[in-house]
């Protein structure tokens, strides 16, 4: 089945650093990705819709300087919070559909990178 | 209102028992529908798609009811592996909604022994 690999899956940084996350849809390519964010006993919240080859769509209240979204191929987006704060600590997950897929299809998840800042 | 609102449980069931979930969403105009199971710290996993003639899979069965905006899900004769949070997914339409998720909180089900 499709997999999406998610990296690193669990990261501790320091309060003012930046942190890169990676996903990769490895047997799909996908034109599209999502970033999601779930805090504890909270839902999975859209963070940002990425678009292989343009800029990324944030949801409404997220700031798209501080989680700066690449997604330069049909396979990889990358997610970095800069100048993390311990608020920023969550459980940051991706998602992609097949690009063959039509726009109801499920999407498929990495397996999350939990961030902790001290 | 949360667009989609779910019992958060915790459900404690014996093994073997039969449990239903619920799930109301807010858009009349949502278009799909779907159950996710989330393990504790782990990705969200799909567990089925629900379609407006109910759909079933193994001990599991889902249904729709559109006029009410509710979903459920039933899981017959339980098992400890089964012991999750299930989350439930709809996606609405407008703004790219055949792509966007809105997630509920989940119910947390427990299997026990």
């Amino acid at each position: 089945g499709a997999v999406v690999s998610q990296h690193p899956s669990r990261v501790i940084c320091k309060s003012g650093t930046s942190v890169k996350i990676e996903c990769r849809s490895l047997d799909f390519q996908a034109t599209t990705m999502f970033w999601y964010r779930q805090f504890p006993k909270q839902s999975l919240m859209l963070m940002a819709t990425s678009n292989e080859g343009s800029k990324a769509t944030y949801e409404q209240g997220v700031e798209k300087d501080k989680f700066l979204i690449n997604h330069a191929s049909l396979t990889l987006s990358t997610l970095t919070v800069t100048s993390a704060h311990p608020e920023d600590s969550s459980f940051y997950i991706c998602s992609a559909r097949d690009r063959r897929g039509h726009s109801n299809s499920p999407l498929h998840f990495g397996n999350g990178t939990r961030l902790t800042v001290t | 209102r949360k667009e989609v609102e779910q019992d958060p449980g915790p459900f404690n069931v014996p093994e073997g028992a039969t449990v239903a979930f619920n799930c109301t969403y807010s858009n009349s105009a949502s278009q799909s529908f779907f159950w996710y199971r989330q393990d504790c710290r782990k990705e969200p996993k799909l567990l089925m798609s629900v379609y407006s003639s109910g759909n079933e899979d193994g001990r599991f069965t889902a249904q729709l009811n559109r006029a009410s905006q509710y979903i459920s899900l039933l899981i017959r004769d339980s098992k400890l592996s089964d012991s999750a949070t299930y989350l439930c997914v709809v996606t609405p339409l407008g703004t790219g909604g055949g792509n966007k998720l809105t997630f509920g909180t989940g119910t947390q089900l427990k299997v026990e022994l």
